[in-house]
């Protein structure tokens, strides 16, 4: 099955300042990569996504950029705000997002700090 | 628009009782929905999968019995923890999508505690 590994467990930024958060896959087949921002008792928030036919894709201060060679993804946070502050996921699939579930990784703890 | 709605957002009861928990989404047609489990500070884990008239298809180690699922309608899906015990304890959260190209949105999850 899918294995995803997420990379950092925790980062901390300055307020402005960028943020990267890394991920990589192992199946090969899988299509679809999703993000998610939750935030502390709440549900994950679908915040970008990303399918294996585009390298890249942004939305205002989000982006994300896919190599499916290496199989990694990462997502990019620019001019970050205190808002911001939250726990990332990144999650991928082999169905297009809406058939199966999706593997998650283990989650990224960002800090803005003031 | 993609609004999920899960209901009780937290419960709290006694070892042997069975605990439903709804998901519904309110402003489109859920082809598929799914049940996740989260443990604190970790990450969401696959439960089952559900599709509108269909038996849900459950993750390898997880007892079909103990968790029932029905989705009944393109709206409605409900996780049934029969007999919960205080294992069963956990965030249980759900998503929907409308296709197969669709992303999944996720509900506010349920906290259940059994005492």
């Amino acid at each position: 099955g899918e294995n995803v590994e997420q990379h950092p467990s925790t980062l901390s930024v300055q307020e402005g300042d960028s943020a990267v958060i890394k991920c990589t896959y192992s199946d090969s087949a899988s299509n679809y990569f999703p993000w998610y921002k939750q935030e502390l008792g709440k549900g994950p928030q679908l915040i970008i996504d990303i399918r294996s036919n585009v390298g890249e894709k942004k939305d205002q201060r989000i982006a994300v950029t896919l190599n499916k060679t290496a199989k990694h993804f990462s997502l990019h946070i620019t001019e970050t705000q205190p808002e911001d502050s939250a726990v990332y996921f990144c999650a991928a699939s082999e169905s297009g997002g809406g058939a199966d579930g999706l593997t998650f990784g283990k989650g990224t703890h960002l800090i803005i700090q003031p | 628009g993609a609004v999920v709605s899960q209901h009780p957002s937290r419960v709290i009861c006694k070892s042997g009782t069975s605990v439903k928990i709804e998901c519904r989404s309110l402003d489109f047609q859920a082809t598929t929905m799914f049940w996740y489990r989260q443990f604190p500070k970790q990450s969401l884990m696959l439960m089952a999968t559900s599709n509108e008239g269909s038996k849900a298809t459950y993750e390898q180690g997880v007892e079909k019995d103990k968790f029932l699922i029905n989705h009944a309608s393109l709206t409605l899906s409900t996780l049934t923890v029969t007999s919960a015990h205080p294992e069963d304890s956990s965030f249980y959260i759900c998503s929907a999508s409308s296709g197969f190209y669709q992303p999944q949105h996720f509900g506010d999850g349920t906290r259940l505690s059994i005492l």
